[in-house]
């Protein structure tokens, strides 16, 4: 059965830290990992990542996958307190768009 | 583009009701996902179509649970007779790629 586990499971900052989220994944057929962002609404895509070492990049967030290790981080630098969400882990195997198994999610939490 | 649209939004229903939840991808994505989540159990994956066709189903807890789509732009989740475990939040997503779009999501209480 696919896993995907995340840590930590909830973390409180300060506005202006960097902040490092983890996931680890075990699947059989690995396709590609992805992050979602999920505030009181629907999970929203930040990155997919399928390759080894290279980094995805969005404004102040970045995440990085490593195949052999079988994680992913997710950073966050200069947190906001819009950065205040639930981040998810979730990794495809099999062929095509196939379902996805996430992790059960980091809550951030972003103090002013 | 709308996005995922579905409906209702939110859902209070007695125990041995049934209950339909509907769905509408975006248009032109061909994969359509029907997700629960909850506290303890976070989301999870209960039946994904392509083209229509329902590829995998494994995640559908019970026979009381199916799902239709009819054509590429509906899809039907039912739970018939409803129990209060399956109190959670019932998420739709299409995709056309690996990326998969979500939509807002049906809150179902059942009492």
């Amino acid at each position: 059965e696919d896993k995907v586990v995340q840590s930590p499971l909830s973390l409180v900052v300060h506005e202006g830290d960097t902040v490092t989220l983890n996931c680890s994944y075990e699947v059989t057929n690995f396709r590609s990992l992805l992050w979602y962002k999920q505030e009181k609404k629907a999970p929203t895509f930040l990155f997919m990542l399928t390759s080894s070492g290279i980094e995805k990049k969005s404004g102040r967030l970045s995440s990085i996958l490593d195949k052999k290790e079988l994680f992913s981080i997710l950073n966050i630098t200069a947190t906001q307190t819009g950065d205040s969400a639930v981040y998810l882990c979730a990794v495809s195997s099999g062929g095509g768009a196939d379902g996805l198994t996430f992790g059960k999610g980091t809550h951030l939490i972003i103090q002013p | 583009d709308a996005g995922v649209i579905q409906s209702p939004r939110h859902e209070v229903t007695e125990m041995g009701q049934e209950v339909t939840l509907r769905c509408k991808p975006i248009s032109g994505h061909d994969y359509l996902f029907w997700y629960r989540q909850t506290m303890m159990r976070g989301l999870e994956l209960l039946i994904y179509f392509n083209n229509n066709v329902p590829i995998d189903d494994s995640g559908m807890p019970e026979d009381r649970f199916s799902a239709k789509m009819p054509n590429a732009s509906f899809s039907t989740l039912k739970i018939q007779p409803s129990e209060p475990r399956d109190s959670a939040v019932y998420f739709c997503a299409s995709s056309l790629t690996r990326e998969q779009y979500f939509g807002p999501g049906t809150r179902l209480t059942v009492t």
